[in-house]
Order: structure tokens, then sequence, then C-alpha cells
């Protein structure tokens, strides 16, 4: 049964610690998503990938987030410093960029994040 | 740009009746497709059904169906004969562009909560 894996799928960390989150996207697909879960912004996009190019970071704090996928099976979400206001939940989600009838992307069950 | 907009936060229904769970959109590309999502308590996010701008006709899949007006630009979410694991937030979403050439982007609205009563 492919899925997207997502690790930690908790974490509880102090101001101004790293964080990093990892992800494995399911096998054959070519684009890559980092989306951010808040209560008061919902689902925002922060990062995308096609082919592990970045296409588009703009939802990104670029100060202190950066988003890699050093291959094929791993895409990264890393934050340095992390601040209270990064407590979220993380999902990340992939699909197959052509081809495909519809272009549904499939979530991992996401980090929750909390920063005290 | 593009836009979706859910204007119920919240919703009740009783078990084995049906629920239309809003949504409309906003968007000046010809081509685009829009996706419901089911996000339970346990918090993942699960594919339900897609309705492509260009299909003839409203999407199916099993008890779900969407309503698809394109002129009024609605893509309401039609649940029938509700179910108690139906209670779960149910989100909207839209990806702008020909499939072909996009890079199937998503972007959601905020999301209805529905609540199944026995």
């Amino acid at each position: 049964d492919a899925r997207v894996t997502q690790t930690p799928r908790h974490k509880v960390t102090e101001m101004g610690q790293e964080v990093t989150m990892r992800c494995q996207p399911i096998l054959g697909h070519n684009t890559v998503f980092w989306y951010r879960q808040t209560m008061m912004q919902g689902l925002e996009l922060l990062a995308y990938f096609r082919n592990r190019a970045p296409l588009d970071d703009s939802g990104m704090p670029k100060d202190r987030f950066s988003a890699e996928m050093p291959d094929a099976t791993l895409a990264t979400l890393k934050i340095q410093p992390s601040e209270p206001r990064d407590s979220a939940v993380y999902f990340c989600a992939s699909g197959l960029g052509r081809g495909a009838n519809t272009g549904e992307l499939f979530f991992g069950e996401g980090s929750r994040l909390t920063v005290l | 740009a593009q836009k979706i907009t859910q204007t119920q936060p919240g919703m009740f229904v009783q078990e084995k009746e049906a629920v239309t769970l809003d949504c409309t959109y906003d968007t000046s590309d010809p081509s685009y497709g829009l996706f419901w999502y089911k996000q339970p308590s346990s918090g993942e996010m699960i594919f339900l059904i897609y309705q492509g701008s260009y299909d003839q006709q409203n999407a199916t899949e099993g008890r779900y169906s969407l309503n698809f007006q394109k002129a009024r630009k609605s893509a309401n979410l039609v649940i029938s004969a509700s179910q108690l694991g139906d209670s779960a937030m149910y989100f909207c979403a839209m990806r702008e562009g020909n499939y072909g050439g996009a890079t199937n982007k998503l972007i959601f609205g905020t999301g209805t909560l529905l609540a199944v009563q026995p």
C-alpha cells in the first residue's frame, strides 16, 4: 500500500532550536509539496518541487525555512531557528505532475511541531 | 488569482440523511480541477472526489457526489446517507491550469467541520 511517509510524527522543541522534518514521497511521484496547517491560517502551501527541482517556495519565510530534495525518495523541510509561531502541523504531499488523470495529491500523516 | 471559499465553518446532519457542503471558487483560467478532501480527527488528508472544468457530468464516488455549477463557480459536495464515520473536516481545493501543463499545486479553502448525529 503506497503512502507518503513523514517523520517525526510529533516534535516538541524549544525556541531557537533547529527542526528538520522528512518526507518520503510515493515511489514514482515526481511532484512533492509542503503544506502547513494552523487553526488561524488553514492549509498554506510552503514549497513544492517537480522532479526534485524547486518550483515555488514563495509561501515560506526565507530567513528561517528551507526545503530541499536531496534525492527522489527524500524531501526535507528545515526550520532554523524555530519560533513559537512555527507551531503547526506540517504536511508533505506527493503527486504525478504529468500524465495522470486528475492530479490529486496524496498526503502524509503530518508532523505536529510544537515550539515552546 | 485563484481563490476557494467555504462559507460554512460547521454543520450538523442526522445519520442517514444527505448533506451538502458548499464551495465556491474564483479563477480566470478556463482549465482547472476541483477536489474535495476529508480530514478526520486523526489528522490525515483523504482524497474524496475530483471534477475537471471540462467534465460534462458531475463526478460521483460512492456516497459522494460533486454538484458542479460552472456558471456559478460552485462545486458543492453532497454526501448521501450520512454515517457517523463521516464526521470530519472537509476541504475544497482547486488546481489551476490544464493538467498536462500544470504543476498540480492545490489551493485549499478553510474547511467545513461536519458532525453527524446519531
